[in-house]
C-alpha cells in the first residue's frame, strides 16, 4: 500500500543543536517533495522544494536531502531556535504543476531555550 | 499581497444543516485548490480548479460536497448535509501554472465543527 510515515512522536531538542526530521514513503514515484511549516492553528507554510534529480537543498539554516532509493527525505534545522517550534510536514508532489499534494502527519518540533 | 483568505474561520452547526465555505485565492492565481485535515488525520487533497474548470476531483468524499468557482475567482465548498465526521478544517490553495508553479499557498483554513 501507499503511504508517508513521518515521526509521530515530538521532537525535543535543545536551543542551538540541529534538529532532523526523517519522512520516509513507501510504492510512490514522486517528481517532488516539499516541507511544510503548520503553526497551531495556522495552515502549512511552504519551507522547501526538492526534485527527484536532487539530492540535497539549502535555504539559510534549513536543509533537505532526498533519497529516491531509499525513498526518504530529511529535514534539517541548524542553529535551531525556540521560534522554530512547529509541526514539520513533509508531502509528496507526483506529477509537476498538478498541485495535489500527499501529505504526511507531521512531525511536532519542540526547542527548547 | 493579500494571502489566500478563507471564511468563515470558524463554524459550528448541527447535522443535516448546510454550511458554505469560501476562498478568496492570491490574485491572479489561475490554480485552487481545496484540502482538509479530519481529527488525528493528516491534511487530503479534496479536488483542484483551474480558473472555472475542474481540474481533479477525486478526493471529494461523497455527492454531499459541492464545490464551485464560477468567474475562476474565488471559491465555494458547501457541504449539504452536513454529516459528524465532515468535521475539521477545510483549507485553500492556491499558485500559478508555469513557471513557480509548484509553490503552493494555504490560507489559514475554515474550522467546521458539526453536531
Amino acid at each position: 500500500s501507499q503511504k508517508i510515515e513521518q515521526n509521530s512522536e515530538a521532537l525535543n531538542i535543545q536551543e542551538g543543536k540541529t534538529a532532523t526530521l526523517t519522512c520516509n514513503y513507501t510504492n510512490y514515484s514522486p517528481a517532488y517533495l516539499q516541507w511544510y511549516r503548520q503553526d497551531p492553528g495556522r495552515g502549512p507554510v511552504f519551507l522547501l522544494l526538492i526534485r527527484e534529480n536532487e539530492k540535497e537543498k539549502r535555504k539559510e539554516r534549513l536543509k533537505v536531502t532526498f533519497d529516491t532509493t531509499l525513498k526518504q527525505s530529511l529535514f534539517h534545522i541548524t542553529a535551531s531556535q525556540p521560534a522554530d517550534s512547529a509541526t514539520y510536514l513533509c508531502a509528496l508532489l507526483l506529477r509537476s504543476n498538478t498541485g495535489k499534494l500527499i501529505f504526511g502527519q507531521g512531525t511536532t518540533l519542540q526547542v527548547k531555550p | 499581497e493579500a494571502g489566500v483568505t478563507q471564511f468563515p474561520s470558524h463554524s459550528v452547526i448541527e447535522k443535516g444543516q448546510t454550511v458554505t465555505l469560501r476562498c478568496d485565492p492570491i490574485s491572479g492565481h489561475d490554480n485552487l485548490y481545496w484540502y482538509r485535515r479530519v481529527m488525528g488525520k493528516e491534511i487530503k487533497f479534496l479536488l483542484h480548479f483551474v480558473k472555472e474548470s475542474k481540474q481533479d476531483e477525486s478526493g471529494m468524499p461523497n455527492n454531499r460536497f459541492l464545490a464551485e468557482r464560477t468567474g475562476g475567482t474565488y471559491s465555494t465548498l458547501k457541504v449539504q448535509p452536513a454529516e459528524l465526521e465532515d468535521s475539521g478544517v477545510y483549507f485553500c490553495a492556491s499558485n500559478n501554472r508555469g513557471l513557480g508553479g509548484n509553490t503552493i499557498y494555504f490560507g489559514e483554513g475554515s474550522w467546521l465543527t458539526v453536531v
